[in-house]
């Protein structure tokens, strides 16, 4: 079993739709990060988060320590969203390690 | 303008001859490290450094090598790169903020060996 495990695995959605992706990992962590790939390869990192909720923009990242679980929404989605969204947790040993989920692909249709 | 920086982007090479991706940050990062993604595997990370002349290894570092002699270089090197090796490979900085360590990735080099 997978560390970090994110569903779905792939979503399709219509322009305007409220998008949910889910993240779920069993290990300890320091800090959770999400991540968006576009085609082309690009990572920018969206959200950092150790508790609570962050909001930027249509984006909204939570994360609940207690059920080692952390969900990403985009409010009023648009195709420019699509994307792929990776969710990572920083095991903070001294050495910063990154464990990686394999992704959400997310494709808004106009 | 903050950036990681990577070259080349991108690589075809032959089974055995020695290569080496560069990777340069211009934010006085301290911790930089290195990943491969594939298709279904994800990002894996191959080698981290916490500092100059300060390197360690992640998850899948056999058949790397890196070295820090300076703070905003880490180069990556494959002595006798392998057809395994194939992969998208992505460098990255952080800074300690706060008790956490925000990512900044670099744009991506992806490697053939054939």
């Amino acid at each position: 079993k997978n560390e970090v495990e994110q569903s779905p695995q792939n979503l399709t959605a219509q322009e305007g739709e409220f998008i949910t992706i889910n993240c779920s990992y069993s290990v300890g962590i320091s800090a959770l990060h999400w991540l968006q790939q576009h085609p082309g390869g690009g990572i920018v990192s969206l959200f950092m988060l150790s508790s609570g909720k962050k909001k930027h923009g249509r984006l909204i990242a939570t994360i609940n320590i207690q059920e080692k679980h952390s969900s990403l929404h985009i409010t009023a989605s648009h195709p420019r969203d699509s994307a792929v969204y990776i969710c990572a947790v920083s095991q903070n040993f001294g050495n910063e390690k990154l464990t990686f989920g394999t992704g959400t692909r997310l494709t808004i249709i106009p | 303008e903050a950036q990681v920086t990577q070259n080349p982007r991108y690589l075809i090479t032959v089974t055995g001859k020695k290569l080496t991706v560069t990777c340069s940050q211009n934010m006085n990062h301290e911790y930089m490290s290195w990943y491969r993604q594939d298709p279904g595997l994800g990002l894996r990370q191959i080698y981290y450094s916490m500092n100059v002349e300060a390197t360690d290894k992640g998850d899948v570092p056999e058949g790397y090598k890196v070295s820090r002699k300076e703070k905003r270089n880490f180069p990556l090197i494959l002595e006798s790169p392998s057809p395994n090796q194939t992969s998208l490979y992505f460098c990255a900085s952080s800074l300690k903020s706060g008790g956490l360590y925000e990512q900044y990735f670099g744009p991506g080099t992806r490697l053939t060996v054939t």
